[in-house]
């Protein structure tokens, strides 16, 4: 079964990095395309990005300067990096399995993150 | 970006009874290959989101056959035939048909 897990900080600093693994069990991140939604306090959903089997990304344009997303086959993971974080970005985190339909199949169970000083 | 509105954003409903959420799209979801990229998630409390339908009306795995979506262009319809108390949660809808994916602001159901 194809299992999700983020783990990460669960507070960083305004201006500050965010920084968020999500390791996959079950599945190979060599296919298929992984993605990173967040949701907001208050329901508001928001789709960040992924990559691909290949290695190749996309980004949400209000995100695009300020996002990275990479991996590390060898251990199965995939990585989010937020940077120059602002209280805005106060959100839970989602990893997910993004397939060739554009359906998000498999869900990690989420990671909040606060940003405050 | 493609807005979607959900409505309503709060819906009150007994065991067995039958609801329905609309989304409505500031676009059409079309493609020019024929394909409308519509999908609607459940998410219960405490837990990740859950994919209820793909492609507007194609049921995702192991999701109960009481769920049915429906729609084309810019107006999609999820029907749940007989609310259970498993059902209870927010329910989204997703459009990808145009870049960035967008998400409609959510309908919570709850018991009445």
């Amino acid at each position: 079964e194809v299992q999700l897990q983020e783990s990460g900080p669960g507070l960083v600093k305004p201006s500050q990095s965010l920084s968020l693994t999500c390791s996959v069990t079950g599945y190979s991140i060599t296919s298929n395309y992984w993605g990173w939604i967040r949701k907001f306090p208050g329901n508001k959903m928001e789709w960040m990005g992924y990559i691909s089997y290949s290695g190749s990304t996309s980004y949400n344009p209000s995100l695009k300067s300020r996002i990275s997303i990479t991996r590390d086959t060898s251990k199965n993971q995939f990585f989010l990096q937020l940077n120059s974080v602002t209280t805005e970005d106060t959100a839970t985190y989602y990893c997910a399995r993004y397939r060739v339909i554009r359906a998000f199949d498999y869900w990690g169970q989420g990671v909040m993150v606060t940003v405050s000083s | 970006d493609v807005v979607l509105t959900q409505t309503p954003s709060t819906l009150s409903a007994t065991i067995g009874q039958s609801v329905s959420i609309s989304c409505r799209s500031s676009q059409s979801l079309l493609d020019s290959a024929g394909n409308t990229y519509l999908y609607w998630y459940l998410q219960r409390p405490g837990q990740s989101p859950q994919l209820l339908i793909y492609l507007v009306s194609n049921l995702g795995s192991g999701v109960p056959n009481r769920f049915s979506g429906s729609g084309s262009g810019t107006d999609f319809t999820l029907k749940i035939s007989g609310v259970e108390a498993e059902d209870l949660g927010v329910y989204y809808c997703m459009q990808a048909t145009h870049a960035p994916n967008t998400f409609g602001a959510g309908t919570k159901l709850e018991l009445k």
